[in-house]
């Protein structure tokens, strides 16, 4: 398996409305990212996850919350978003190397409304 | 200011043109990712350099890393419309695992 699998594909919510991302990948990468691409712009970095440990949070607002259960997978969830928020979720893992790529997923194409 | 300028930032062009994608910094790296993204997908890895005057072939793709590992270059021989996406340079924060990637290159292959 050398995929990362990222549900929902697509969500609409309310900006009053909690909802989470999901993600899961069984390559045995140890490390695992959230990043959000706006349209025609390159991914921004939210989180890393390293060992199933919170290591760099982007300052990223509150309403963002990533969770580690285990080191197949991975969440973010969501609450009180706003419009702004819109855009493509992407998640990433990759071995705990630096010379090392990312593997993607296809991303959530999240919309708030 | 961006630690990785891609030039140039959109590039149409017909079906079997060849063409160049710059990504330069003042920064040296030990290492540094091409990735490509297809509408609606993720980015996929191309390559990956980490020696300074390194050149990578990927059937019509060429990829050099520069003498002094501080810019690469993306050389796509007779374009084909199948190649047509979002071209990403990207390199490794410090030993933090964060990529951080150019602003893109847009590239449409007319047929």
């Amino acid at each position: 398996d050398t995929e990362v699998t990222q549900t929902p594909k697509h969500l609409v919510m309310g900006m009053t409305n909690k909802k989470s991302l999901k993600c899961e990948q069984h390559m045995g990468h140890r490390a695992m990212y959230w990043y959000k691409q706006k349209a025609k712009k390159p991914p921004e970095l939210m989180f890393v996850y390293s060992y199933e440990k919170l290591s760099i949070n982007e300052s990223v607002p509150s309403r963002f919350s990533p969770e580690c259960p285990n080191s197949s997978l991975l969440n973010l969830h969501l609450h009180a978003l706003q419009p702004e928020d819109s855009a493509l979720y992407l998640c990433a893992s990759s071995q705990w190397f630096p010379n090392y790529g990312y593997t993607f997923g296809s991303g959530t194409r999240l919309t708030v409304v | 200011t961006q630690l990785l300028e891609q030039s140039p930032q959109f590039l149409s062009i017909q079906e079997g043109e060849n063409l160049t994608v710059y990504c330069n910094s003042s920064s040296v790296f030990s290492s540094l990712q091409w990735y490509r993204q297809e509408p609606g997908e993720g980015p996929v890895l191309l390559v990956t350099v980490v020696t300074g005057g390194e050149v990578k072939k990927l059937k019509r793709l060429t990829f050099q890393f520069g003498d002094a590992r501080k810019d690469s270059s993306l050389h796509i021989t007779a374009a084909q419309p199948g190649d047509t996406g979002l071209y990403l340079c990207a390199v490794f924060s410090g030993n933090t695992g964060k990529l951080i990637f150019g602003q893109g290159t847009t590239l449409q292959v007319k047929p």
